[in-house]
């Protein structure tokens, strides 16, 4: 298994601003993915993080507005870019070796 | 799209009784499912997974049936505890090297004392 950390746990923001969250695998992992979660709902997939090179985006999802990083087996990070109040969500992150994928506990973002 | 529940149905269950959560998969090529359980304000938590050329697995109380036929997934938990309210999730991997999950809508699994 994998221990997934993210930070921050929550956070308020002001339109128009950026937020990065951060990602910590306790072990090297080879995937690692980012989701967004509204309250009550699925988990939907915003990309896949690729250790070095750039991500892979799910449709209706653009680096622009979500740019990752990985630069390495164990670290990603996920920005979100010019937020508005629907960017408002739960942000979660995932690490695991193949299909096998361990959660961190989520980012709660509000935005203003 | 991706699945994404607009409604999350609601499993009541009298502690001690078995439950079984239901889940319907979309994509007939997937050969790998897992079902997490998420507990209010954290991440979903890995239960057990199974893969296509399995019918049936068992964990710790809980077991996973997958009956390829007509796309079903269910997870039972035996001997339901108050610790078991969650949401659970089923996810199904599609079987290519993206290695990405869908995830269904979820159920809520209430735990009556």
């Amino acid at each position: 298994s994998a221990v997934i950390s993210q930070k921050p746990s929550r956070d308020i923001c002001q339109r128009g601003t950026s937020l990065t969250i951060q990602c910590q695998v306790d072990s090297q992992v080879t995937m690692m993915f980012w989701y967004r979660q509204q309250p009550g709902q699925s988990l939907t997939l915003i990309a896949t993080a690729n250790q070095g090179s750039e991500a892979t985006y799910e449709s209706g999802f653009v680096i622009d507005k979500f740019p990752i990083s990985r630069p390495n087996l164990t670290f990603s990070t996920l920005t979100v870019s010019n937020m508005s109040p629907e960017d408002s969500s739960i942000y979660l992150c995932s690490g695991g070796y193949e299909e096998t994928q361990y959660f961190g506990p989520g980012t709660r973002l509000l935005v203003l | 799209g991706e699945s994404v529940g607009l409604h999350l149905p609601t499993l009541s269950v009298q502690e001690g009784d078995n439950s079984i959560i239901n889940c319907a998969y979309s994509n007939s090529a997937s050969d790998y499912f897992i079902w997490y359980k998420q507990e209010s304000g954290k991440g979903p938590q890995f239960i057990i997974d199974i893969r296509s050329n399995m019918d049936k697995r068992q964990g710790q109380r809980v077991t996973v049936l997958l009956n390829k036929t007509v796309k079903h997934l269910s997870l039972q938990i035996a001997a339901t505890q108050p610790g078991d309210s969650a949401v659970y999730f089923c996810a199904e991997a599609k079987g290519d090297s993206s290695y990405k999950l869908i995830f269904g809508s979820g159920t809520r699994l209430l735990v009556r004392p």
